[in-house]
C-alpha cells in the first residue's frame, strides 16, 4: 500500500497568490482529515471527510481556507489568498471505521508552504 | 488552556539513560490517549495507546491517571533513534461526530551518544 500521499512536498509562493494542496488517502478510508502544524500552535484539526461529505469544519481558520472531496480518492485544500502567517506544514491523514475505532489514523508526509 | 499540554523541552539525555515525558489534559471526559512519535520533517506516527492500568512496549510504558488528568511516557535505556517528538494525544468526547484527535504540541527528545 503506498499511504496517504501529498503533493507537492514543498511549497513556495508569494503573499496572495492561491495555494492547491492535495491528498490523495489510503484505497479503502472512509475518513480523511487536514491538519496544520506549526511550532506555536502544533497539530491542529482544520475539517474532515467521512464518505467524501464535509463533517466538521469548524477548525477552518477563515473564508480563505476550503477544501474538497470530489471523489474517494482525492481532497484539496485551497487557500485564497494566501497570506505569510499560513505558512506551516499541511497534513493529510486517512482512516477506516475499524482504524478509528482504535483511534488510528495514517499521515502523509505533509506539505511545508511557505508564504512569502 | 490548551486541551492538552506538554513540555516542549528539548530533553538531552546520554544513551542509555531513562526519560519521562509528562502531559495534562483538560477534558474529563476523554476516552481515548496516545503517544504519536514524529521525528524530524516527518509526519506523526502511532506509538502506542495509554490504557488505564498502564501498559508497556518494550522500553517504552504509558501511564494514565484519570483522577489528575495526566499522562505520562517513560523510556527506559534510551537509544540514538529515540531522538524524536513526542506528541500527546487525546480522543476528546464529542457527541454526534467521528472520532477526532487533539494533539498536544509535543515535546523533543535528543539522545546524545
Amino acid at each position: 500500500d503506498a499511504g496517504v500521499i501529498q503533493s507537492p512536498r514543498h511549497e513556495v509562493t508569494e503573499m496572495g497568490q492561491e495555494v492547491t494542496l492535495r491528498c490523495k488517502p489510503i484505497s479503502g478510508h472512509d475518513y480523511l482529515f487536514w491538519y496544520r502544524q506549526t511550532m506555536m500552535r502544533g497539530l491542529e484539526l482544520l475539517i474532515y471527510f467521512n464518505n467524501n461529505v464535509p463533517i466538521d469544519d469548524s477548525g477552518m481558520p477563515e473564508d480563505r481556507f476550503s477544501a474538497k472531496m470530489p471523489n474517494a480518492s482525492f481532497s484539496t485544500l485551497k487557500i485564497q489568498p494566501s497570506e505569510p502567517r499560513d505558512s506551516a506544514v499541511y497534513f493529510c491523514a486517512s482512516s477506516s471505521r475499524r482504524n478509528l475505532a482504535k483511534n488510528i489514523q495514517y499521515f502523509g508526509a505533509g506539505t511545508r508552504l511557505s508564504v512569502l | 488552556r490548551k486541551e492538552v499540554e506538554q513540555d516542549p523541552g528539548p530533553f538531552n539525555v546520554p544513551e542509555g539513560a531513562t526519560v519521562a515525558f509528562n502531559c495534562t489534559y483538560s477534558n474529563s471526559a476523554s476516552q481515548s490517549f496516545f503517544w504519536y512519535r514524529q521525528d524530524c520533517r516527518k509526519e506523526p506516527k502511532l506509538l502506542m495507546s495509554v490504557y488505564s492500568s498502564g501498559n508497556e512496549d518494550g522500553r517504552f510504558t504509558a501511564q494514565l491517571n484519570r483522577a489528575s488528568q495526566y499522562i505520562s511516557l517513560l523510556i527506559r535505556d534510551s537509544k540514538l533513534s529515540d531522538s524524536a517528538t513526542y506528541l500527546c494525544v487525546v480522543n476528546p468526547i464529542s457527541s454526534g461526530s467521528a472520532r477526532q484527535l487533539t494533539f498536544g504540541s509535543g515535546t523533543q527528545l535528543t539522545v546524545l551518544p
